[in-house]
């Protein structure tokens, strides 16, 4: 198993640029979720999907899309970068049923936005 | 909505010394609780859980208790080490308030000097 799988580790973006940044779990999980990490700030919810075809906003949506075409992947998409999209991007999955369900992390991606 | 609050750091100790870091949370019904660490230039990974009242977790010599009375899941250790620095987050699941996503306190920076 290689868990949650993140693409790149990093990136340095022009403003206004295009990209997508890559998830994709091997844990057969329904739930995935994308945050950003701020200083300070702690981790925020930015996307999440509770199944392939079906996603919703999270705290902090704007300038992001998402779609989950699959169970396995789940890709967030700047549409036009701004320098306050600069932080350190987290996938996360969750598997459903139990009594709980823990989230795994991918390892991250540290973008800049000049 | 859900939240959760946790201690403001940065902490600084001593090798050998008795860490705490306090977490108390709001949530609707029964949330289940975690503590999860963030070494430098790592993602997060779990630390401990507790999926209801009274339950403790524990691992690497840390444990915290699930105290419904209070709304609190304090992190406690008896004896750092270096190796211990890192960024604690403590978080809390709910599928009834949050549809299955992680809400994650700002985290503490713990510092443990030799």
């Amino acid at each position: 198993n290689a868990g949650v799988t993140q693409t790149p580790k990093f990136q340095v973006l022009k403003t206004g640029q295009s990209m997508t940044l890559q998830c994709a779990q091997d844990m057969n999980h329904e739930y995935m979720s994308w945050y950003r990490q701020d200083p300070g700030m702690g981790l925020r919810l930015i996307h999440y999907s509770v199944g392939a075809g079906i996603t919703d906003q999270g705290e902090v949506p704007n300038g992001y899309n998402v779609s989950r075409s699959t169970t396995e992947d789940f890709p967030l998409r700047l549409l036009s970068a701004a320098p306050s999209q600069t932080s350190v991007y987290f996938c996360a999955s969750t598997g459903a049923g139990g009594t709980y369900n823990e989230q795994f992390f991918g390892p991250g991606t540290r973008l800049t936005v000049l | 909505g859900d939240s959760v609050t946790q201690m403001e750091g940065p902490v600084t100790l001593s090798e050998e010394a008795f860490l705490t870091i306090n977490c108390t949370y709001t949530a609707t019904g029964y949330p289940s609780l975690f503590w999860y660490v963030q070494y430098p230039g790592e993602g997060l990974q779990l630390l401990l859980k507790a999926t209801k009242a009274d339950d403790k977790g524990s691992n690497k010599g840390f444990e915290a208790t699930y105290r419904k009375e209070t709304t609190s899941f304090h992190l406690e250790k008896g004896s750092v080490q270096v190796s211990d620095s890192a960024v604690y987050f403590c978080a809390l699941l709910n599928y009834g308030g949050s549809q299955g996503n992680l809400i994650f306190g700002k985290g503490t920076k713990l510092s443990v000097k030799p």
